[in-house]
């Protein structure tokens, strides 16, 4: 089976430019969830999508920030402008339907990661 | 505040020995904690998962979780240097949907 894949691994723009990170999930997970690492931070998430539709997005930074999941498969997330600050690590992760009960909820299997540099 | 607290480290262990590392959380009603371990450049990967008090082992790991006392650690014995990576705790506090909220992680060193 294969895993979580992002593209690009690492990515240089300049402040101001655009970038679009892109995820695949796991075939077949409804769940989608973008998380960032700042460098000497933690990992902290940004949104949660339930196939097409965004679950939970109180984790995004500001409106500079736009992920889409058309068709509930593959997901981007979008900086627009990018800023110094956007810098860090993108992650993403996704996870089946739950089937009731704790075992088996929020168990998310990560991509390696999106490296964002921005100068 | 934090909300997950973990030791940044290094921790370094010997080859063969035990590998202690601890984790605590803020006072909020939690659900689910999970242990992930990360290579350097590598995605994150769960190792161990405990959603009630005691102690949960798999294979050379162990998970132990003390709501009470609001820490969660893991035990991993006979250390490797394969080991060598850093430790993610991570909870899922009730209320907060279904998103993780992580540690800073510990590095953890075993050396030959």
């Amino acid at each position: 089976e294969a895993g979580v894949t992002q593209f690009p691994s690492h990515s240089v723009i300049e402040k101001g430019q655009t970038v679009t990170l892109r995820c695949d999930p796991i075939s077949g997970h409804d769940n989608l969830y973008w998380y960032r690492r700042v460098m000497g931070k933690e990992i902290k998430f940004l949104l949660h999508f339930v196939k097409e539709s965004k679950q939970d997005e109180s984790g995004m930074p500001n409106n500079r920030f736009l992920a889409e999941r058309t068709g509930g498969t593959y997901s981007t997330l979008k900086v627009q402008p990018a800023e110094l600050e956007d810098s860090g690590v993108y992650f993403c992760a996704s996870s089946p339907n739950f089937r009731g009960g704790a075992s088996g909820a929020n168990v998310l299997t990560f991509g390696a990661g999106s490296r964002l540099t921005v100068l | 505040q934090k909300e997950v607290e973990q030791n940044s480290g290094p921790l370094s262990v010997p080859e063969g020995a035990i590998a202690s590392l601890n984790c605590t959380y803020s006072d909020r009603v939690s659900q689910s904690f999970f242990w992930y371990r990360q290579y350097s450049g590598k995605s994150p990967e769960l190792i161990m998962s405990i959603y009630s008090n005691g102690d949960k082992e798999d294979g050379r790991f162990t998970a132990q979780l003390n709501k009470a006392s609001q820490y969660v650690s893991l035990l991993i014995r006979d250390s490797q240097p394969s080991d060598s990576a850093t430790y993610l705790c991570a909870v899922g506090f009730t209320g907060g949907g279904n998103k993780l909220t992580f540690g800073t992680g510990t590095q953890l060193k075993v050396e030959l």
